[in-house]
């Protein structure tokens, strides 16, 4: 079965603040990717990231980075000096080359971390 | 580009009432998915496409149906609606798959909000 993970719920903090969300997966798949997305409070879903799985390099843009670990089959999400415009919900995904949904392509999201930025 | 557009933003019904969301997008992709999101489960696939023509079902395809007659638009039809079909519904589209490797990228419409009464 594949799953995605998002322990934490909700998380706050105050600007300028790193802030990390957590994403673990669970795959029996050896080629897989894996995504993050951002919905902010007007409802869209804005890609951010793809990662595969044969790409353990961890990736930085401007204020985020990221940091994939196959060993602990996380793919984690930090925001640096963090900004109210950060405040979102945030999702990670994953697809596998799995069963009746290889060629679908089938994204399986986590439940969501709901990020708030206080000024 | 317009990108991934859906119609209507917003729609009230009431229970075994019908209606069809419409999703268009102008990137020329050939995968094209319809996502219900509801509080605490994150999206779930309803029905996809991998091309003009083809439909095929998700993770919660019941009480859904889809048409893909044209490569840029996958109708989502609620033959008659009922009141746990109220969600947010979304569209996406991929050039593609996880077999072809990059590219998979999905990007979203707007989302439409539905609720059935």
């Amino acid at each position: 079965a594949q799953k995605v993970t998002q322990a934490q719920t909700e998380i706050s903090v105050v600007e300028k603040e790193d802030v990390t969300l957590d994403c673990v997966y669970e795959t029996r798949d050896t080629t897989y990717y894996l995504f993050w997305y951002k919905q902010p409070p007007s409802g869209e879903l804005v890609f951010l990231i793809r990662r595969n799985s044969f790409d353990e390099q961890n990736e930085i843009s401007g204020r985020y980075s990221w940091n994939f670990q196959k060993s602990t089959s996380s793919f984690n999400f930090t925001i640096t000096a963090s900004q109210v415009v950060d405040s979102a919900v945030y999702f990670c995904a994953l697809i596998g080359k799995t069963g009746i949904y290889n060629q679908g392509g089938k994204l399986i999201f986590g439940q969501g971390t709901e990020l708030s930025v206080k000024p | 580009n317009a990108g991934v557009t859906q119609t209507p933003k917003f729609r009230v019904l009431k229970t075994g009432q019908s209606m069809t969301l419409l999703c268009a997008q102008d990137m020329n992709h050939e995968y094209m998915y319809w996502y219900r999101q509801d509080p605490g489960m994150g999206l779930r696939l309803i029905h996809y496409s991998v091309g003009e023509g083809t439909t095929a079902k998700g993770e919660v395809p019941d009480g859904y149906n889809v048409s893909r007659l044209k490569k840029q638009n996958f109708l989502l039809g609620l033959e008659s609606a009922a009141p746990s079909q109220t969600s947010v519904y979304f569209c996406a589209s991929s050039y593609s798959t996880l077999a072809g490797g990059p590219n998979n990228e999905q990007f979203f419409g707007p989302g439409t909000r539905l609720t059935v009464l």
